[in-house]
């Protein structure tokens, strides 16, 4: 049975860079396709993009200026980046997996980490 | 971006019901939509994929359908571990963009 756990700084200032990583436990980071997606306090859902196990990207146009999506096939891992951060980043980041890049249901989800944009 | 609408957005219902919540996409979508349930301060679960297509370890009782725009999602007998949120979401084009969430709580 697949697990995904993501861990990060709870905190970060504006204008800085969130990072993120998700680490896949219970199988292979090589299959399936892996996603970030957040939900701010008492909202709903955004998806913020994927990465394949072999590295290709693919990103919510509303943040793909911002958002860099990488994998570590060797640490079972993916990461987010976030750059130039504001009060609006402020959520519960989920690491989750879709089977294929045109079945983007997500089928395995991690917990949830909550991440505060503040000074 | 695609638009999804869910109504309602909140609603009330007992034990033993059966109750229909409805998603709607701003333009059509094939059967490109899945259906998730959230409880408090949890990840989502994935209920349902290609608009009727139930996920593996999820009760009969969910049941979704429709395609194009239109789509439902029916529990055919509520039970107590069902009073959650729920939020549809269209895999038919980048981004994916998910419903406002229509939050089911106890009568």
């Amino acid at each position: 049975q697949v697990q995904l756990q993501e861990s990060g700084p709870g905190l970060v200032k504006p204008s800085e860079t969130l990072s993120l990583t998700c680490t896949v436990s219970g199988g292979s980071i090589s299959s399936y396709y892996w996603s970030w997606i957040r939900q701010p306090p008492g909202k709903g859902l955004e998806w913020i993009g994927y990465v394949s196990y072999s590295g290709s990207a693919n990103y919510n146009p509303s943040l793909k200026s911002r958002v860099t999506i990488s994998v570590d096939t060797s640490k079972n891992q993916f990461s987010l980046k976030l750059s130039s951060v504001t009060a609006a980043d402020t959520a519960v980041y989920y690491c989750a997996t879709s089977r294929s890049s045109t079945l983007v249901s997500f089928h395995m989800w991690g917990q949830g980490t909550m991440v505060t944009v503040s000074s | 971006a695609i638009r999804m609408t869910q109504s309602p957005s909140s609603f009330s219902a007992s034990t033993g019901d059966r109750v229909t919540i409805t998603c709607r996409a701003s333009q059509g979508i094939s059967s490109y939509l899945a259906w998730y349930q959230q409880k408090p301060e949890k990840a989502p679960k994935l209920l349902i994929y290609a608009a009727s297509t139930l996920q593996s370890g999820v009760p009969s009782r969910f049941s979704g359908s429709g395609s194009g725009i239109d789509f439902n999602l029916t529990i055919s007998c509520l039970q107590s571990e069902d009073f959650a949120s729920y939020y549809c979401q269209q895999y038919y084009s980048n981004p994916y963009t998910f419903g406002q969430g229509t939050k089911l709580e106890i009568k």
